[in-house]
């Protein structure tokens, strides 16, 4: 059975780093794409950020690109999205997702979430 | 970047009801996918590929569509089917964009 299930996060102020983690089993890890989404209280989902299998490239939109870093370490099957210089503007609940694979960018299993709050 | 816009952003509709929602692409796009999210829970996977069904999604849901236009439509209402639809497109030039999110309640 494909789990996804994320942890770390909680309350910090702004201008904190913070890494939230996704440990993945019931497959392959090194055969999918890894997906961070976010769903601000009360709003709608944005995606974050993408890993390759291998963790040799990665994509973020421009809203967090320089501020956030995704990474994987396919020895330990768990994703990690280390969040910089975070924003009362990135409080939200942070999900992981895998991508099925081709044709791209179809998320088919997701986790639970971890809740993200910035806040002084 | 793709923006898709979804329409209505809510709406209500009595048991055995017929309905559709819509999200139409600012460019054209190969496929379009579709998660359903109830309160508090994560989306789950519900219509992939355009016109395919996630496992487990009943049969009274499908979903069709090309291009910049796309639906996903319920041919009879049911209570369980109250939840937020949210339409999703990956592009190698925009990547990946979601909807703002249709949400469906019985009336």
């Amino acid at each position: 059975e494909v789990q996804l299930v994320e942890s770390g996060g909680g309350l910090v102020q702004p201008g904190s780093p913070l890494k939230v983690s996704c440990a993945a089993s019931g497959f392959t890890f090194t055969s999918n794409w890894l997906n961070w989404i976010r769903q601000a209280p009360g709003k709608g989902l944005e995606w974050v950020a993408s890993i390759n299998p291998d963790g040799s490239n990665t994509y973020y939109p421009d809203t967090v690109k320089g501020r956030f870093v995704v990474s994987k370490d396919n020895a330990k099957n768990t994703g990690y999205l280390q969040m910089n210089n975070l924003r009362s503007e990135d409080t939200a609940m942070y999900y992981c997702a895998r991508d099925r694979g081709l044709p791209w960018g179809y998320f088919d299993y997701w986790g639970q979430g971890v809740m993200v709050t910035v806040s002084s | 970047e793709i923006v898709l816009t979804q329409s209505p952003t809510t709406m209500a509709a009595s048991p055995g009801e017929k309905v559709t929602i819509t999200c139409r692409a600012s460019s054209s796009v190969s496929y379009m996918h579709w998660y359903q999210q109830k309160a508090g829970a994560s989306p789950k996977p519900w219509i992939y590929d355009t016109s395919k069904l996630a496992s487990g999604v009943p049969n009274r849901f499908s979903g069709s569509g090309s291009g910049t236009s796309y639906s996903l439509t319920i041919s009879s209402m049911e209570t369980e089917d109250t939840a937020t639809y949210y339409c999703q497109q990956w592009s190698r030039n925009s990547l990946i964009t979601f909807g703002s999110g249709t949400k469906l309640e019985i009336k």
